[in-house]
Order: C-alpha cells, then sequence, then structure tokens
C-alpha cells in the first residue's frame, strides 16, 4: 500500500459526459502528479500540482482540468469525454524532488 | 530531445533463469533514474532510485545499476511473483514530472 488513495476505482459513463477522478496524497506529501496510462501510449504525465498551485502541464487536453484543495487532496476533472478518453488514470504524490508513490488508479470507460 | 527506451519488450524467463533488463535515457542534467514494478491492471510499485553513475541498488532478486547512459535491472533467480511489467522513468525539468519508458514484461515460469 502506496498511501496514496483514488477514487473511485471504476467509472463507466457515456461520450459527452463530465467525471471527477479523486486522488488523497500521502501525508505530508505536497506534491500531486496525474498521468493517464492507455494501452497504446504507455504512461503520459498530465499535470503537477504542489501544495495547491498549478506547477506543470503535459499534454493534457483542454477538457481536462484538475485542482489541489487546501487539505492537498486533488481532483481531475474530465469532460465532453470521447472514447479514447477510455484508460487508467493515475496520480502520485512525492515530497518535493523525490520518488514518486502511485495511487491503485481509476479505470475510466467511455461508451 | 528527452527519451526514455527499455529493453527487451518482453521477456520469457524460466524460474532461477537470472537475466537483465535495459533501460536506456537521453536526458540533460539527469536528476535521478527510477525503477517501477507494476502489475496488470494496479499502480506503478516503486523500486528504486539511482542518481550517479556507478551507484548500485538491491532489493531482494532486484538490483539496479547506473551508468551514465543506461540503466539494468538484473533480476537474480526469479521466481513466477516476479512476474510483472518493469518500468524506469527519469524526470523531466525541475518540475520532477516523470517520463516513463514503455516497460518490459517479465513472464516468470515455474
Amino acid at each position: 500500500d502506496s498511501g496514496v488513495t483514488q477514487t473511485p476505482k471504476h467509472l463507466i459513463t457515456a461520450t459527452g459526459q463530465r467525471v471527477t477522478l479523486r486522488c488523497s496524497p500521502r501525508s505530508g506529501d505536497l506534491s500531486v502528479y496525474w498521468y493517464q496510462q492507455s494501452l497504446d501510449q504507455g504512461l503520459q504525465f498530465l499535470i503537477h500540482y504542489y501544495n495547491g498551485e498549478e506547477r506543470a502541464k503535459g499534454n493534457i487536453l483542454e477538457r481536462f482540468s484538475a485542482q489541489q484543495f487546501p487539505d492537498l487532496h486533488s481532483e481531475l476533472n474530465l469532460s465532453s469525454l470521447e472514447l479514447g478518453d477510455s484508460a487508467l488514470y493515475f496520480c502520485a504524490s512525492s515530497v518535493a524532488g523525490k520518488e514518486q508513490f502511485f495511487g491503485p488508479g481509476t479505470r475510466l470507460t467511455v461508451l | 530531445e528527452d527519451q526514455v527506451t527499455q529493453s527487451p519488450e518482453a521477456l520469457r524467463l524460466q524460474e532461477g533463469e537470472s537475466s537483465s533488463l535495459n533501460c536506456s535515457y537521453t536526458v540533460s542534467g539527469l536528476r535521478g533514474l527510477f525503477w517501477y514494478r507494476q502489475d496488470p491492471g494496479k499502480g506503478p510499485e516503486f523500486l528504486f532510485t539511482l542518481y550517479s553513475a556507478g551507484e548500485e541498488k538491491e532489493k531482494e532478486r532486484l538490483k539496479a545499476t547506473l551508468t551514465k547512459k543506461e540503466s539494468f535491472l538484473h533480476i537474480t533467480a526469479p521466481k513466477p511473483e516476479d512476474s510483472a511489467t518493469y518500468l524506469c522513468a527519469v524526470p523531466l525539468s525541475n518540475d520532477y514530472k516523470l517520463s516513463f519508458g514503455a516497460g518490459t514484461t517479465v513472464t516468470v515460469r515455474a
């Protein structure tokens, strides 16, 4: 158990819908990273938050957004969902500059 | 362009048959190299961090080494429970967002 929690574990929804994925980092970690893993793309960095502030963006679609709250949990919002958004979404947390610990992931299926 | 390349893509081993996985990287100013293990449908599990050429880390049957251009993950006398996908990653920029290789899927047969 990495200490990082993610909910829900599974999410099935339809095209055009909007979903929210939640992540709670390990106690004491200020950094939260979001990654997408699909079969053809591998693990891809989406966005990084540090202590409530956005620090970096990867190839994140404009339909996707995230935020980190004062209690340090983070949410990833995915809107206008398309079939191609089906993937595993992971968050990871770390002490700045150190190894990242990953949560169990949310499996998103868009029908 | 910064890149992380892993080889081979897949490795099938007999129980007890030692082997090595390769991770080559082209990153300016390496800020560490991370190895993870991932089981199907699960989150990557942190294994090792290596920071400088010549450094070695060990954990049970796994040993990771680092040179200036590549890292190796040696699996000694593997057991079926070592079957997993092994991922290496390097942080890009001062932000430490990770760039992952595609992974090596290891299958160990009893």
